[in-house]
């Protein structure tokens, strides 16, 4: 199993909704990430969990919340978010210290 | 500061022909660079990567050269297909789990 999926695919949200995003994963890696991807742009790092532990932040709003309860899964909660956070959220997944990243679908996000 | 840079917003190539994608970069700690594909409301997909140690890395019609004197790299789609219209991404890392994108080329192949 080669696949990083994400669900959902799509998702609206007004500004006092809560909702989370998820990820999984089977190949083993024990490195995974949060990117949000504006239009004609390229992904912009979030988050990075190392060993299911939290390593890199990359400044991220606290309206942010990831979370890796075990290896093969990456969570990101979703509070109070602003319509600029329209973007599709990208999952990806690599062995530590790996050079490939394998992408998910992605996520649709629209802040209404 | 932007460490990967592609600096051609778009391309359009005749079916057939080749496409040349190009990509500089200014960390010179990077080893290891990846081309990713992407077609529009879909993640990035990998195509091809190349080594620090290596100047050629080919994979069928996908060829990536690398110069690192130059600190560029750029990749070659032989014969392009209409099919390969899509942004191409060009990516960079130096092993520690953090990738650096380029901006982006979106290559269209003209039937």
């Amino acid at each position: 199993d080669t696949e990083v999926t994400q669900t959902p695919k799509h998702l609206v949200m007004g500004m006092t909704n809560k909702k989370s995003l998820k990820c999984e994963q089977h190949m083993g890696h024990r490195a995974m990430y949060w990117y949000k991807q504006k239009a004609k742009k390229p992904p912009e790092l979030m988050f990075v969990y190392s060993y299911e532990k939290l390593s890199i932040n990359e400044s991220v709003p606290s309206r942010f919340s990831p979370e890796c309860p075990n290896s093969s899964l990456l969570n990101l909660h979703l509070h109070a978010l602003q319509p600029e956070d329209s973007a599709l959220y990208l999952c990806a997944s690599s062995p530590i210290g790996g050079d490939e990243q394998f992408f998910g679908p992605g996520t649709r996000l629209t802040v209404l | 500061d932007q460490q990967v840079k592609q600096n051609s917003p778009s391309l359009s190539v005749q079916e057939g022909r080749i496409s040349i994608l190009n990509c500089d970069y200014t960390n010179s700690m990077f080893d290891y660079f990846l081309w990713y594909k992407k077609y529009p409301a879909e993640g990035p997909t990998f195509l091809i990567s190349i080594s620090s140690i290596k100047d050629k890395n080919e994979d069928g019609r996908f060829t990536v050269f690398l110069n690192k004197s130059a600190k560029h790299l750029s990749l070659h789609i032989v014969p392009s297909q209409p099919g390969d219209s899509a942004v191409y991404f060009c990516a960079a890392t130096n092993t520690g789990n953090q990738f650096y994108f380029g901006t982006g080329t979106s290559l269209t192949v003209i039937p």
